[in-house]
């Protein structure tokens, strides 16, 4: 299993311009995340999505979309990007059988925007 | 108001040695979870212990036992035995009710001294 993937890894943006970070998982997994990571600071919750075609907000939404339109791929999109978008993107997933909810994490995708 | 406290923003530790992590959180709901998870300088995201808010008995894991003690509202994470390879972040992090919505503390940098 390759578990948790994201591409790409990095990514420079210029103000204004949009692009999708990826994400996949191979373990069948029903609930997926995606984080922010500001520098020295813990994660926060961008948005979550239960199961396919089920999406909610996390704490810091503004400025993100995702959909979920299969059990594997949760992409998260960023329109007009802004410099306080710069930061390490993670995404994450966790089986509800899982009592734990323990949360698998990818590698992450370190964007900046200039 | 911070629903995940870490009071530690930088600890050392003497190789061998003990050393425990604070952690204390906010919250109404009777029903959470608390996790701590490590992220090494590559930049990795792993999970390491979960405890229940029903669970009656502290999580251990290996060298990794949690210190719940659920009237203080504290989560703290010992390891013990200290080893160079556990120097990195450590992040307490709670789900509330039985939600997805996740919540990380800022974090506690570990340095294992040899």
């Amino acid at each position: 299993n390759a578990g948790v993937t994201q591409t790409p890894k990095f990514r420079i943006l210029k103000i204004g311009q949009s692009m999708t970070l990826q994400c996949t998982q191979d373990m069948n997994h029903n609930y997926m995340y995606w984080y922010r990571q500001d520098p020295g600071m813990g994660l926060k919750l961008i948005y979550y999505s239960v199961g396919a075609g089920i999406t909610d907000k996390g704490e810091v939404p503004n400025g993100y979309n995702v959909s979920r339109s299969t059990t594997e791929d949760f992409p998260l999109r960023l329109e007009l990007a802004a410099p306080s978008q710069t930061s390490v993107y993670f995404c994450a997933s966790s089986y509800s059988r899982d009592s734990s909810y323990e949360q698998y994490f990818g590698p992450g995708t370190r964007l900046t925007v200039t | 108001a911070q629903k995940i406290t870490q009071t530690q923003p930088g600890m050392f530790v003497q190789e061998k040695e003990a050393v425990t992590l604070d952690c204390t959180y906010d919250t109404s709901d009777q029903s959470y979870g608390l996790f701590w998870y490590k992220q090494p300088s590559s930049g990795e995201m792993i999970f390491l212990i979960y405890q229940g808010s029903y669970d009656e008995q502290n999580a251990t894991e290996g060298r990794y036992s949690l210190n719940f003690q659920k009237a203080r509202k504290s989560a703290n994470l010992v390891i013990s035995a200290s080893q160079l390879g556990d120097s990195a972040m450590y992040f307490c992090a709670m789900r509330e009710g039985y939600g997805q919505n996740f919540v990380f503390g800022p974090g506690t940098r570990l340095s294992v001294l040899p």
